[in-house]
């Protein structure tokens, strides 16, 4: 059975400091790997989506690695904003059709 | 643009009373699942579909029902509803079977079982 975990649950820093948020999973046999934002009482919004045989893909101020024999995918957040304070979620796809997920990060973004 | 529709987006229930759940796409998506998000837990899947009149069940199925008669809809009901099932419901939609599409997410409903 697929596990993801994320680390840490929680993150606070100081506007301008880039962010770091790890997940890791347990199975590398997986197809992709999406990143999601989700904002206070709202849905989960796709941020990025890295195919298993990528290594990166970069949207604006975010990219996202993925090291898939190691099972670790990494969110990069450049010059942080204090809207940019969300939970993200990251969600691994493996060779079924059943997503599964980490319990997320929450960062918090201080002005 | 709709994309994946939730209603209702709250719901109180008393224990034992059923509900249905909607959930639309109008994106031709063969591919809907149905997560329940719990405080400090990642979304669990509960039950999926590949396609009109095919379901199977999910991460944790029991006490809840699905049926996949179009393309667009694909409701959640609850039967007999427990405490246990106070939850945010996710409803997800994907281009197709395939595994290499990303996934689109309704808003969410919020149910609270008293």
């Amino acid at each position: 059975k697929q596990e993801v975990t994320q680390i840490p649950a929680a993150l606070s820093v100081p506007e301008g400091e880039n962010l770091v948020l790890n997940c890791s999973f347990t199975d590398s046999a997986i197809y992709n790997l999406q990143w999601f934002r989700q904002d206070p009482g709202k849905g989960l919004t796709s941020l990025l989506l890295i195919q298993s045989s990528q290594r990166e893909q970069t949207s604006g101020r975010l990219n996202a690695s993925l090291d898939k024999s190691s099972g670790r995918s990494t969110l990069y957040i450049a010059a942080s904003q204090p809207g940019d304070s969300a939970t993200y979620l990251c969600a691994v796809r493996p060779h079924d059709y059943k997503l599964s997920f980490g319990a997320g990060t929450t960062v918090t973004v201080r002005a | 643009n709709a994309g994946v529709t939730q209603t209702p987006k709250f719901q109180v229930l008393k224990t034992g009373q059923s509900m249905t759940l909607q959930c639309a796409q109008d994106m031709n998506h063969e591919y809907m699942s149905w997560y329940r998000q719990d405080p400090g837990m990642g979304l669990r899947l509960i039950h999926y579909s590949v396609g009109a009149g095919i379901t199977d069940q999910g991460e944790v199925p029991n006490g809840y029902n699905v049926s996949r008669s179009t393309t667009e809809d694909f409701p959640l009901r609850l039967l007999s509803a427990a405490p246990s099932q106070t939850s945010v419901y996710f409803c997800a939609s994907s281009p197709e079977a395939a595994l290499v599409t990303e996934a689109f997410f309704g808003q969410g409903t919020r149910l609270t079982v008293v």
